[in-house]
């Protein structure tokens, strides 16, 4: 069964402080995709980031990155230098070659981040 | 272009008493979603489409229907609404090529009183 879980309900941080967003997924299938959303206040969700699972490698996008390890089933979100901007409810996906379709999001983790 | 756009953006129903709400994208995308977010459980799905006239059940099916006629509308009905299915509604679209990447409209909050 596949399963996407993040640990952190809610996160505060002061401006231009490091924060990491974890989450840590489930799944039996081989092939898989992984992804971040983000839901600002205006309630909209935007697609941030997909990774396969024959894809390990980090993503660097600005102030963005992500870690991706299958040894420990995980997917990190960091951001760097955060900004006022970034506060917002951040999900985490997973969608299971075998399941199409089927996408399994994570509870989210609400980051506020204070001036 | 309007992206996806949802109707209505808020409702109120009594136990029993049914609705549909609409979802409509001007991408021409293939795929569509129906997902309803609770507090502290993220986002379920609902029902989905992978085009015109087809449907397939998600995560959370039961007492919701479903209907794609056109491929620019995905209509979610409630039969006989209950309190359980208090909750915003989001629909999403993507296009076969970068399925992943979901488009969301910006949500129905519905309450079944």
């Amino acid at each position: 069964a596949q399963k996407v879980t993040q640990a952190q309900t809610e996160i505060s941080v002061v401006e231009k402080e490091d924060v990491t967003l974890d989450c840590v997924y489930e799944t039996r299938d081989t092939t898989y995709y992984l992804f971040w959303y983000k839901q600002p206040p205006s309630g909209e969700l935007v697609f941030l980031i997909r990774r396969n699972s024959f894809d390990e490698q980090n993503e660097i996008s600005g102030r963005y990155s992500w870690n991706f390890q299958k040894s420990t089933s995980s997917f990190n979100f960091t951001i760097t230098a955060s900004q006022v901007v970034d506060s917002a409810v951040y999900f985490c996906a997973l969608s299971e070659e075998s399941h199409g379709q089927n996408f399994v999001f994570g509870p989210g983790t609400r980051l506020s981040v204070l001036p | 272009n309007a992206g996806v756009t949802q109707t209505p953006k808020f409702r109120v129903l009594k136990t029993g008493q049914s609705m549909t709400l609409l979802c409509a994208q001007d991408m021409n995308h293939e795929y569509m979603y129906w997902y309803r977010q609770d507090p502290g459980m993220g986002l379920r799905l609902i029902h989905y489409s992978v085009g015109e006239g087809t449907t397939a059940k998600g995560e959370v099916p039961d007492g919701y229907n479903v209907s794609r006629l056109k491929k620019q509308n995905f209509l979610l009905g409630l039969e006989s609404a209950a309190p359980s299915q208090t909750s915003v509604y989001f629909c999403a679209s993507s296009y076969i090529g970068s399925w992943y990447e979901q488009y969301f409209g910006p949500g129905t909050r519905l309450t079944v009183t």
